[in-house]
């Protein structure tokens, strides 16, 4: 079965200093990939994601992933976290095929401290 | 545009009671869906349509019913509410028919209690 991880279930970093949040998924054949962001008490919103173009995907906000075929990977990187980066991810799986089908990891909270 | 709504924001409900969560979008979005958001376990699927007239089941359909009678609007029913069914509930809807490349668009989400 198609299943994403999303490996930590919560990163801190300090102001200033990179983000690396990391999903890993099955690799049945080639998905497409996102990851969403959650505010507090928030909808989920976009971030960037991977259709099949180029590999090294850049998002809003200054965040970007890079898609690893042979490492089945898609992290999410930042390289200066800013206070308003404290939020919720999820990396987000699409198969294709039948309609929905979109596999969501567990989500992982990132803390940004001052 | 104001993108997907849901109404109400926050619900809370007695064992047994039904009711019926909001949902509707502008944007003459073909897919909408039903996601439950618990603690620790990501967003799950509970129905989802691919256009009027269309819907199906997705992983954790027991308890909900859904319709889609117009593009627009695709409201969720609880039918016997139970503790289980605490939980937020997000709509979403994105352009085609299948979410495969697609970015999904997020309602701002229902809490809802159960007691």
């Amino acid at each position: 079965a198609q299943s994403v991880t999303q490996l930590d279930s919560h990163v801190s970093v300090s102001e200033g200093t990179p983000v690396l949040l990391r999903c890993n998924y099955s690799s049945s054949y080639s998905p497409s990939l996102f990851w969403y962001v959650q505010h507090p008490n928030k909808g989920l919103q976009l971030l960037l994601k991977y259709t099949s173009a180029a590999t090294l995907v850049k998002g809003i906000n200054g965040f970007e992933a890079e898609f690893k075929k042979s490492e089945t990977s898609f992290h999410l990187t930042k390289p200066s976290a800013h206070m308003s980066d404290a939020a919720e991810y999820f990396c987000v799986v699409s198969y294709g095929g039948s309609q929905g089908n979109l596999i969501f990891g567990k989500g992982t909270k990132l803390s940004v401290k001052p | 545009n104001a993108g997907v709504t849901q109404t109400p924001k926050f619900q809370v409900l007695k064992t047994g009671q039904s009711m019926t969560l909001q949902c509707a979008q502008d944007m003459n979005h073909e897919y909408m869906s039903w996601y439950r958001q618990d603690p620790g376990m990501g967003l799950r699927l509970i129905h989802y349509s691919v256009g009027a007239g269309i819907t199906d089941q997705g992983e954790v359909p027991n308890g909900y019913n859904v319709s889609r009678s117009t593009t627009e609007d695709f409201p969720l029913r609880l039918l016997s509410a139970a503790p289980s069914q605490t939980s937020v509930y997000f709509c979403a809807s994105s352009p085609r028919s299948s979410p495969s490349t697609d970015t999904q668009y997020f309602g701002p989400g229902t809490r809802l209690t159960v007691l």
